[in-house]
């Protein structure tokens, strides 16, 4: 299967902070990588299709860029709502894995 | 859009169990429908997809033949089939439909149905 790792597995910051989530896929996955968002409690919501692609009613504040094994995702002025946990997810070939996830906190 | 879900369910090892996901505001049969679980504290797992429109289906190894997917036009349902079932498959199981442009972006959620498997 395609392992998927991600870094950091936790972060702490604060309101208005910038902060980067790295995603790495074991083999080159090309763009096929997309990102969600959970709270406790509730499922998965997309937030970046495609590496890049901002789904619609996401805020701009998130970002998402990389190719092949290795991609970001970041958070521009992190806001209360945005705590919550992030990963990452390869959709080019079965399994379609995703990353252990980073939490992200408040400091 | 809403996808909800069969309630939770428990039991015991060796038994199966069948989970339905009822869309509401969109039809089913142009859509890819995924099935992903997650057990407790643990990160999301692919478990399946169908394309709804012509009911192709690919399914994670890791299930080893145990998982079948399936639809009902008719009922606007999905339908998740685990057997054989083991403690370790005990996990909050979501349906999740897909953009209709991108088979493997998923854009909306069921709620979760809660299995769990203990003897």
């Amino acid at each position: 299967d395609m392992q998927m790792t991600q870094s950091p597995s936790s972060l702490s910051a604060s309101v208005g902070d910038r902060v980067s989530i790295t995603c790495q896929a074991s083999q080159d996955i090309n763009f096929f990588l997309n990102w969600y968002q959970q709270k406790p409690g509730k499922a998965p919501k997309l937030l970046i299709s495609d590496v890049s692609h901002l789904e619609t009613g996401v805020p701009s504040r998130f970002s998402g860029g990389g190719s092949g094994t290795r991609f970001t995702l970041t958070i521009t002025s992190l806001q209360p709502e945005d705590f919550a946990t992030y990963y990452c997810q390869q959709f080019d070939v079965a399994p379609y894995t995703f990353g252990p996830g980073t939490k992200v906190d408040i400091k | 859009v809403q996808l909800v879900q069969s309630g939770a369910e428990v039991k015991r090892p060796g038994a199966s169990v069948r989970i339905s996901c009822k869309a509401s505001g969109s039809g089913l049969t142009n859509f890819a429908f995924h099935w992903v679980r997650q057990a407790p504290g643990q990160r999301p797992e692919w478990v399946a997809w169908i394309n709804a429109g012509n009911g192709a289906t690919k399914y994670s190894q890791t299930f080893q033949g145990r998982v079948t997917i399936s639809t009902d036009t008719s009922a606007n349902t999905v339908y998740m089939d685990l057997s054989n079932l083991r403690p370790e498959d005990t996990a909050v199981y979501y349906c999740a439909r897909a953009k209709s442009d991108r088979r493997f972006s998923l854009e909306y959620w069921g709620q979760g149905t809660p299995v769990a498997v203990s003897s």
